[in-house]
């Protein structure tokens, strides 16, 4: 298994809170991804990261913001939750050109805004 | 964004049954199409990349086609067992992202 890591694995907060949650790889791959999942769509792509201080958006980045200050760590922040924000985020990982670009995904985790 | 449709939205069958699934993708620009399955309360967990026309790849039971031309890939399942139930799910690659369908939820019953 990829030794990706995600903190915490859940969490409850209440809505105007923020929120930081944290991917950890010790595979030295490049790429890294915060997807959230909810009913009915499937795997969105919030932010990503191509190296370290090289972030982008995705499909559904309103709202959140993220950093990667070491090739190990990607942060993904919720600056004041909603509810709308409830769902299981999953962090991934890719390195260009290995293995046709596959992800490898983190546990997850789940997060509940009240 | 590119869309990418999978059907069908889910699948019920009996242990014993072949079944498959479709993956629709825009065909300009194809680069390649990964499929991963995702059994419940874990990950998703890599499958195939594909990304030839015409490419066909197997594991096990498990078997997957690909037709960049038209836009499509199948995924099949023979002798279908319980442990095959999960998720399964399509994704192509674009610009360094993959573009994740909704996929297909299948239940497999003894």
């Amino acid at each position: 298994d990829a030794g990706i890591t995600q903190s915490p694995r859940h969490k409850v907060t209440e809505t105007g809170t923020p929120v930081t949650l944290r991917c950890h790889q010790t595979e030295n791959h490049r790429y890294m991804y915060w997807y959230r999942q909810d009913p009915g769509h499937g795997l969105r792509l919030i932010h990503y990261s191509y190296g370290v201080k090289d972030t982008d958006k995705g499909e559904v980045s309103d709202g959140y913001s993220v950093s990667r200050s070491k090739t190990e760590d990607f942060l993904l922040t919720l600056e004041s939750a909603t509810s709308s924000q409830t769902s299981v985020y999953f962090c991934a990982i890719s390195e260009p050109g290995r293995v046709r670009d596959v992800q490898y995904f983190g546990p997850g985790t789940r997060l509940t805004v009240t | 964004i590119l869309n990418v449709e999978q059907s069908p939205q889910s699948l019920h069958v009996q242990e014993g049954d072949s079944t498959n699934f479709t993956c629709s993708f825009p065909s300009s620009n194809f680069y390649a199409l990964h499929w991963y399955r995702w059994e419940t309360a874990k990950s998703p967990e890599a499958l195939f990349v594909m990304t030839l026309n015409g490419d066909e790849k197997k594991k096990g039971r498990i078997s997957a086609t690909l037709n960049t031309k038209e836009g499509y890939s199948y995924l099949y399942i023979k002798g279908s067992q319980p442990e095959d139930s999960a998720t399964y799910l399509c994704a192509r690659y674009n610009t360094d992202k993959l573009i994740f369908g909704t996929g297909t939820r299948l239940q497999v019953f003894p």
